[in-house]
């Protein structure tokens, strides 16, 4: 097994900010490309966010580009999404996963539920 | 972006039967193709990577084909275990995208 596991997730109002963290345990964290992919309720998976090694590339799905932040602190082998100016639309579970390069999302964590509303 | 389209939405099967699903992409891809399987309230899980290449512990009944722009997903003697709904994946650019999913239900 390789844990993955989120937090920080709950309810937020509109235009509130919220900071979700996977903490990973089992492998090398600072050798993989990390993501975050959500799901809303009922709804299929979209891609989120993802982030290089080192984190000096990172991606984001149009709809969170510059509302949505992506980082990871190789020293605590943990993973980030600060999430700013939060929308009802962002209502979501929320998973951080590790990244196979080109070689798809091997391993999950169990999810956090995000919340906007009022 | 690329865009992801799987068809059907949803389908309904008995246990032992042989269930395709199909993938498009909006344009073409190789073979940067990944399936999952989603289980009500669970995280999804990787099948089948590049294609057409097993993840280890992913029984033998599941097969992938496909590249360029047209992939397949088969289960070939579906079991109780597999109803679930599965969603195609593309990483042939940094800004990966998934299909809409598909629902395969107990007839």
């Amino acid at each position: 097994e390789v844990p993955l596991v989120e937090s920080g997730g709950g309810l937020v109002q509109p235009g509130g900010s919220l900071r979700l963290s996977c903490v990973v345990s089992g492998f090398t964290f600072s050798g993989y490309w990390m993501t975050w992919v959500r799901q809303a309720p009922g709804k299929g998976l979209e891609w989120v966010a993802n982030i290089q090694q080192v984190g000096t590339e990172k991606y984001y799905v149009d709809s969170v580009k510059g509302r949505f932040t992506i980082s990871r602190d190789n020293a605590k082998n943990s993973l980030y999404l600060q999430m700013n100016s939060l929308r009802a639309e962002d209502t979501a579970v929320y998973y951080c996963a590790r990244v196979r390069q080109a070689a798809g999302f091997d391993y999950w964590g169990q999810g956090t539920l995000v919340t906007v509303s009022s | 972006d690329i865009q992801m389209t799987q068809s059907p939405s949803s389908l309904s099967a008995s246990v032992g039967d042989r269930v395709t699903i199909t993938c498009r992409a909006s344009q073409t891809i190789s073979s940067y193709l990944n399936w999952y399987q989603q289980k009500p309230g669970k995280a999804p899980n990787l099948l089948i990577y590049a294609a057409s290449t097993l993840q280890n512990g992913v029984p033998s009944r599941f097969s992938g084909s496909g590249s360029g722009t047209d992939f397949t997903l088969t289960i070939r003697n579906l079991q109780p275990e597999d109803f679930a709904t599965y969603y195609c994946q593309q990483s042939y650019t940094s800004r990966w995208t998934f299909g809409q999913g598909t629902k395969v239900e107990i007839q």
